[in-house]
């Protein structure tokens, strides 16, 4: 089983539309995680931490299930501007080790 | 601008040629990190480090390739006797972590390297 996994879509979505992707991860004991953006033929930039009780950023939505161990990125009235690859991004349990990135989910939002 | 830069931006070279790429961090940032990038995969890790120490290598990260960061400043990725499967977007980050904050990443622009 991968580190990091996510569903690769891609996910077509209408202006508008609220869309949820998923994350699992395999170490029980991973400690942070946060969701990075990846615009087409750019770098990564971070989006948003993931906390323990769930966190929100203006139309991003954040929530981390340790039980599942899933994360989870909730858009809401999604913009163009959104159409992007997401990253899930974990840190490993003994918190020195670097990222481990999924494979990223695409997003395309419709006019 | 005051991001993490990288040289050169695109590369491109024969099968068995030595390439070097160099990664300028944000001044302040203790922690360099090289990833590698493939179409439609994620950023793969390959080595870090903590000032001028290097703290980890990838099991992806080959003999043939080599990183340094003398000065604990600018880092370069050396790869030799390149490959096809070496072709790739190598991404360099960096990262001020201090205790108890892993720091976020900034990653630069990358270089696109092709081995024909």
């Amino acid at each position: 089983r991968k580190e990091v996994e996510q569903d690769p879509g891609p996910f077509n979505v209408p202006e508008g539309a609220t869309v949820a992707f998923n994350c699992t991860y395999s170490n029980s004991a991973s400690q942070s995680f946060f969701w990075y953006r990846q615009d087409c033929r750019k770098e990564p930039k971070l989006l948003m931490s993931v906390y323990s009780s769930g966190n929100e950023d203006g139309r991003f939505t954040a929530q981390l299930n340790r039980a599942s161990q899933y994360i989870s990125l909730l858009i809401r009235d999604s913009k163009l501007s959104d159409s992007a690859t997401y990253l899930c991004v974990v840190i490993a349990p003994s918190g020195n080790t670097p990222l481990v990135f999924g494979k990223g989910t695409r997003l395309s939002v419709i006019a | 601008d005051t991001g993490v830069s990288q040289d050169p931006r695109h590369k491109i070279t024969k099968r068995g040629q030595n390439v070097t790429f160099r990664c300028d961090p944000i001044s302040e940032h203790n922690r360099l990190y090289w990833y590698r990038q493939t179409l439609g995969q994620g950023p793969e890790f390959l080595t870090y480090f903590q000032n001028e120490a290097q703290l980890e290598k990838s099991r992806l990260l080959s003999d043939r390739f080599s990183a340094e960061r003398p000065k604990g400043s600018f880092s370069t990725l050396e790869i030799q006797r390149t490959e096809q499967g070496d072709s790739a977007m190598y991404l360099c980050a960096s990262s001020l972590v201090t205790i108890g904050n892993t720091g976020e990443l900034f990653f630069g622009e990358g270089s696109r390297l092709t081995v024909l």
